[in-house]
């Protein structure tokens, strides 16, 4: 099994503090996924990153592929409580039947007034 | 949630009994696939499925199984249902085999 760690587990910021998440991994990855869940809800994609080096902004979030395609960074700047959630990365194996993913345990973060 | 039921949303039930949970799409999307959720272990698949009886198995297979008769449904069965199952279930679904997947927002199954 390919395991992608994820770093840190929790995080609790104050509003407007800046933060960065990683995803580390031994194996190299077709590309990577970034996932926000929300409880009683399922992942929702927020970006994949698929060239070594790649480095891709959403609003306040950035996310960075490694150049070696085993690693992984997202940095939100600013932090909002709307920010608040589990945010998770994964891994993607191509094979013949389909886009099989190995997700990392998550980062929950918590975004306070 | 890109047309994706999941059903039922919570269910308990005991050690031994066979549990079926249903994922159903709307988006005539090929792949199919299921997720268990645990604390400390993230996402794991379970299995999943590229075409109408066509399934593999994932990481996380054993005790479970799986059936996809028609595009749209995509079956996930506890034989027997074990206190290690309890868990929230997740299904997915990907146009082909390179888009990104989308969830269903899950099932709490409880093994008691």
């Amino acid at each position: 099994t390919q395991l992608l760690e994820q770093s840190p587990q929790f995080l609790s910021i104050q509003e407007g503090e800046n933060l960065t998440v990683y995803c580390n991994s031994s194996s190299v990855f077709s590309s990577l996924q970034w996932y926000r869940q929300e409880p009683g809800e399922g992942p929702v994609l927020l970006v994949t990153v698929v060239t070594g080096g790649e480095v891709k902004k959403l609003k306040r979030l950035t996310f960075q592929f490694g150049d070696a395609r085993k690693d992984s960074s997202l940095h939100i700047t600013a932090a909002q409580p709307g920010d608040t959630g589990l945010y998770l990365c994964a891994g993607a194996r191509l094979t013949g039947g389909g886009n099989k993913l190995t997700f990392g345990t998550g980062t929950q973060l918590k975004v306070e007034l | 949630d890109a047309g994706i039921t999941q059903s039922p949303r919570h269910k308990v039930t005991e050690t031994g009994t066979p549990v079926t949970l249903r994922c159903h799409q709307t988006e005539n999307h090929r792949y199919m696939y299921w997720y268990r959720q645990d604390p400390g272990h993230g996402l794991r698949l379970i299995h999943y499925s590229y075409g109408v009886k066509d399934t593999d198995k994932g990481e996380v297979s054993d005790g479970y199984s799986v059936s996809r008769s028609k595009t749209e449904d995509f079956l996930l069965t506890l034989e027997s249902a074990t206190s290690s199952q309890t868990s929230v279930y997740f299904c997915a679904i990907s146009a082909d085999r390179v888009s990104p997947l989308h969830f269903g927002n899950g099932t709490r199954l409880t093994v008691t």
